[in-house]
């Protein structure tokens, strides 16, 4: 079965600095990788993903991800973050992208960001 | 253009009631997925509807059973409560037949079980 591993559980950055989360999965095959963020009460915003082609996706909010394949890696980045960007970070992959959509998401336990001015 | 919306928002149940959620999917969409999240935790897959059926279900016991209805909406059920079943119940829409295989997430359910 797959599994992912989000190995920091708080990271704490200076606002305008850059920001690296990391994501590592296990599965046999390539999997479709997914990045979640999730405020205070709120549900879950997809960042980005990847299912296939270029390895470097781009994403909302300034956020991009490489996959990383030779590391089972899909870590997540942004060049310069903001205040907002504090928040829950959930890295997901699923293995059957089929005419049905998402079979069904499994997720790391989460990495809290915290942002110092 | 109406997310995913559920309701009730915040719910408090005794140990071994019974209790009911709800969710509407996005505009255009027809499958639902609902995950449950422990705190401190990432969530976890219950199940997923499409076409009224149970198509694809996690790791949870039968206590925890669900229902779509001809207009795509969702409930979420879960039986004879207990202390562990306390979370944030998250439901998911997306839209397999238009290729969009994004899950698109409601604000959840926080469920407390005293």
């Amino acid at each position: 079965a797959q599994s992912v591993t989000q190995p920091d559980i708080h990271i704490t950055v200076s606002e305008g600095a850059s920001l690296e989360l990391r994501c590592n999965y296990s599965y046999g095959a390539t999997p479709y990788l997914f990045w979640y963020v999730q405020s205070p009460g709120q549900g879950l915003q997809l960042l980005l993903k990847y299912f296939s082609g270029d390895t470097l996706v781009q994403g909302i909010k300034g956020f991009e991800a490489e996959f990383k394949r030779s590391q089972s890696s899909f870590n997540l980045r942004k060049p310069s973050v903001h205040w907002s960007d504090a928040a829950e970070y959930f890295c997901a992959v699923d293995t059957a992208i089929s005419n049905f959509g998402n079979e069904k998401l499994t997720f790391g336990t989460g990495t809290r960001l915290t942002i110092i001015p | 253009d109406a997310g995913v919306t559920q309701s009730p928002t915040h719910l408090i149940k005794t140990r071994g009631q019974q209790v009911t959620l709800r969710c509407s999917p996005k505009s255009g969409h027809d499958t639902v997925s609902w995950y449950q999240q422990a705190l401190g935790q990432g969530p976890q897959f219950i199940f997923q509807y499409y076409e009224e059926e149970e198509r694809q279900r996690g790791n949870f016991p039968d206590r925890f059973s669900g229902h779509q209805f001809p207009n795509y909406s969702s409930e979420l059920n879960v039986n004879a409560l207990l202390l562990g079943d306390s979370a944030l119940y998250l439901c998911a829409s997306s839209s397999p037949r238009t290729g969009d295989y994004e899950q698109y997430f409601g604000p959840g359910t926080r469920l407390t079980v005293t």
